[in-house]
């Protein structure tokens, strides 16, 4: 089976950045994405992972390491309307999907 | 208008009682998921349909049935409700050969 570790919980400041770690455990690895999720709302995209590396989005960057079972979402110059939850998933682009237990970022004027 | 529709978007039931949650989408998808949110659980999936004649269980599918109409609409069924299935159901979408899946805005269903 699959399982995808996260925090579950960051604090930050207006204009820091904030890293959200994910390690997964799979049988079978196509790729990693990240989605974000507001309170009361749906999960949207943000970014996906098939290959090793950096894949930036403006102030959002994600990161793949396929040999250490690891990924990470970067959020840059942090603003107030950051503040959600973020969840890591593994999966073939965009089809069946296994979510990590999310991470809430608290965003601090 | 949304891409992809649930109703309702809230409901509340009783244990013992089947139930239906709907979902529909105009974004063209053959590609289509019911999943599960519970806090601090993240997102769960339950059933799966990549096109009208394929339906496939997901992680978490006991309890569930699903029925998939047509190529726009796709609905999970409670057969009967169990109070363990309070939770926010997501429906979302997914064309193949994008990166993203598209979801509805959430069905919040709590069963007394």
């Amino acid at each position: 089976g699959q399982s995808l570790e996260q925090p579950s919980e960051v604090t930050a400041v207006e204009g820091a950045i904030v890293q959200i770690n994910c390690t997964y455990q799979t049988s079978g690895f196509y790729g990693l994405s990240w989605y974000q999720q507001h309170d009361g709302g749906a999960p949207t995209f943000l970014s996906y992972n098939a290959l090793d590396g950096l894949e930036e989005t403006g102030r959002f960057s994600s990161f793949l390491s396929r040999s250490d079972s690891y990924g990470y979402l970067l959020l840059q110059e942090l603003q107030m309307k950051d503040s959600a939850s973020y969840f890591c998933a593994e999966g073939a682009a965009g089809n069946k999907l296994t979510f990590g237990g999310g991470t809430r970022v608290l965003v601090k004027p | 208008d949304a891409d992809v529709t649930q109703t309702p978007r809230n409901r509340i039931t009783k244990t013992g009682k089947r139930i239906m949650l709907e979902c529909s989408q105009t974004k063209g998808h053959d590609r289509m998921y019911w999943y599960r949110q519970d806090p601090g659980l993240g997102l769960r999936l339950i059933y799966y349909s990549f096109d009208v004649k394929d339906i496939n269980k997901g992680e978490i599918s006991d309890g569930y049935s699903v029925s998939r109409q047509a190529q726009a609409k796709f609905s999970l069924s409670l057969e009967s409700a169990i109070p363990n299935q309070t939770a926010l159901y997501f429906c979302a979408t997914n064309s193949g050969r994008e990166e993203t899946q598209y979801f509805g805005p959430g069905t919040r269903l709590l069963v007394l």
